[in-house]
């Protein structure tokens, strides 16, 4: 089945630990994307990627670090210096940056 | 700044109902505009929209853009239970970075 994965579903994060939200996809989509969901406040763009070894911040990016060594896996590090870091996180792919995303079923973090 | 903003922000009707969700936009560029319906977890797509007054349709949901009024509509009609989510619309502006708005909460009562 072709999709996109994320783990773990739920995630608990002590005061001044970093943790790593895994995202991978089988669509053989070039572009990746990582949002951040509050309740009541509609996506917010953290990083996103165009193809392999290349990626930009988007409006939220301090606090969260990125990779993407391999066309399949963008993973997200959500470091200490994110002082809000308790939403949910999404992660999408798309062919291209002018096509459709599709999205994942989420991590949810939480604070310890 | 960007924007896009949707109402009603949450929205309870009866099966059977006819409703119409709204998104207006104010943005530097326009590619196209996007809606989508997120149940619990994953948003999944439903339609993408570029140009105005062309309605897309799928089964009872169908949605149109006009362009003059910066704004887009979706529709679904004969609501059922399974209609409830968050309707989500998102403006991409180029380059991929989509701008959503705070999403309508439709709760489709028996």
């Amino acid at each position: 089945d072709g999709g996109i994965t994320q783990s773990p579903k739920y995630l608990f994060r002590k005061e001044g630990q970093n943790v790593t939200l895994s995202c991978e996809q089988n669509l053989n989509h070039d572009a990746m994307y990582w949002y951040r969901q509050d309740p009541g406040q509609g996506l917010r763009l953290i990083y996103y990627s165009q193809i392999v070894n290349d990626f930009q911040k988007g409006d939220i990016a301090e606090g969260y670090s990125v990779s993407r060594e391999k066309k399949e896996s963008f993973p997200l590090t959500v470091t200490s210096a994110q002082k809000n870091p308790t939403a949910f996180y999404l992660c999408a792919s798309s062919v291209s940056l002018d096509q459709p995303q599709h999205f994942g079923d989420g991590t949810r973090l939480s604070i310890l | 700044e960007d924007k896009v903003v949707q109402s009603p922000l949450s929205l309870v009707v009866h099966e059977g109902d006819t409703v119409t969700l709204n998104c207006s936009y104010e943005v530097t560029n326009f590619r196209s505009l996007l809606w989508y319906k997120q149940e619990k977890k994953a948003p999944t797509f439903l339609f993408m929209l570029t140009s105005s007054g062309i309605e897309k349709k799928s089964g009872r949901l169908s949605s149109i853009l006009d362009k003059k009024e910066l704004s887009s509509i979706l529709n679904i009609t004969a609501t059922q239970t399974g209609d409830s989510a968050i309707y989500l619309c998102a403006v991409d502006p180029g380059g991929g970075k989509l701008i959503f708005g705070q999403g309508t909460e439709l709760s489709v009562k028996p």
